[in-house]
């Protein structure tokens, strides 16, 4: 059974950077068949997806176009986990984020969930 | 702003039939998936591909699709069945992924 367990602050200050990590059991962030993703979810905005890392032979970053500019998402192999790191926040990035494993379309498992505010 | 379209709430008497749609250009070239989301729970995915259900997920939700909508139904719907929905689907422009908006259904 995959599982992915979330952590990261849940109180981020303005300007400042937003750094959640996801930890993979039952499966490997190097998988050739998985796509390891990041969505938040907030009232405005609804679910938004944010990014992703796969590995086909070599490593693939995709972003949303909302914040491409901001975000890095980087896998890390010697953990089995993947990171997610939003740069200069600010209030609109509060939210609940996510992580997911989408596996030929099918979006599961997904992390607990960690609401993230972004506030002085 | 969202590229899949979703009526915000639907209703539907226990036991009975309720529909949900999703509406977007890319359901045209792709399947929705659906994802059901209970109150300080992370989504949990209910129909993918054609009309297909996860193991565990209960026979009386269905999906299926027409020209640029998709469907979730479900039928004889239940109190436990009361949440919020949410399609997703590849995205025809931009990002590779796209959710909807989200339906929150009352079973009344």
């Amino acid at each position: 059974q995959v599982q992915l367990q979330q952590s990261g602050p849940g109180l981020v200050k303005p300007s400042q950077t937003l750094s959640l990590t996801c930890a993979i059991s039952g499966d490997s962030v190097s998988s050739n068949s998985a796509a390891w993703n990041w969505i938040r979810q907030s009232p405005s905005r609804g679910l938004e997806w944010l990014g992703r890392t796969y590995y086909r032979s070599k490593w693939y970053n995709d972003y949303a176009v909302s914040v491409k500019s901001r975000i890095t998402i980087n896998p890390d192999t010697s953990k089995n986990q993947f990171s997610l790191q939003l740069n200069s926040v600010t209030p609109e990035d509060t939210a609940v984020y996510y992580c997911a494993r989408e596996k030929e379309g099918l979006w599961e498992p997904w992390g607990q969930g960690t609401l993230v505010t972004v506030s002085s | 702003s969202s590229e899949l379209t979703q009526d915000p709430a639907v209703s539907v008497a226990l036991g009975q039939t309720v529909r949900i749609t999703c509406q977007g250009d890319s359901l045209r070239s792709y399947y929705a998936s659906w994802y059901q989301q209970k109150p300080g729970q992370a989504p949990v995915l209910v129909i993918y591909g054609k009309n297909n259900r996860p193991s565990g997920i209960p026979d009386r939700f269905s999906g299926s699709s027409s020209g640029n909508t998709a469907s979730l139904t479900i039928t004889g719907a239940q109190a436990e069945d009361e949440a919020d929905y949410y399609c997703n689907s590849r995205d025809s422009s931009g990002n590779p992924w796209v959710f909807g908006g989200g339906t929150k259904l009352t079973v009344l």
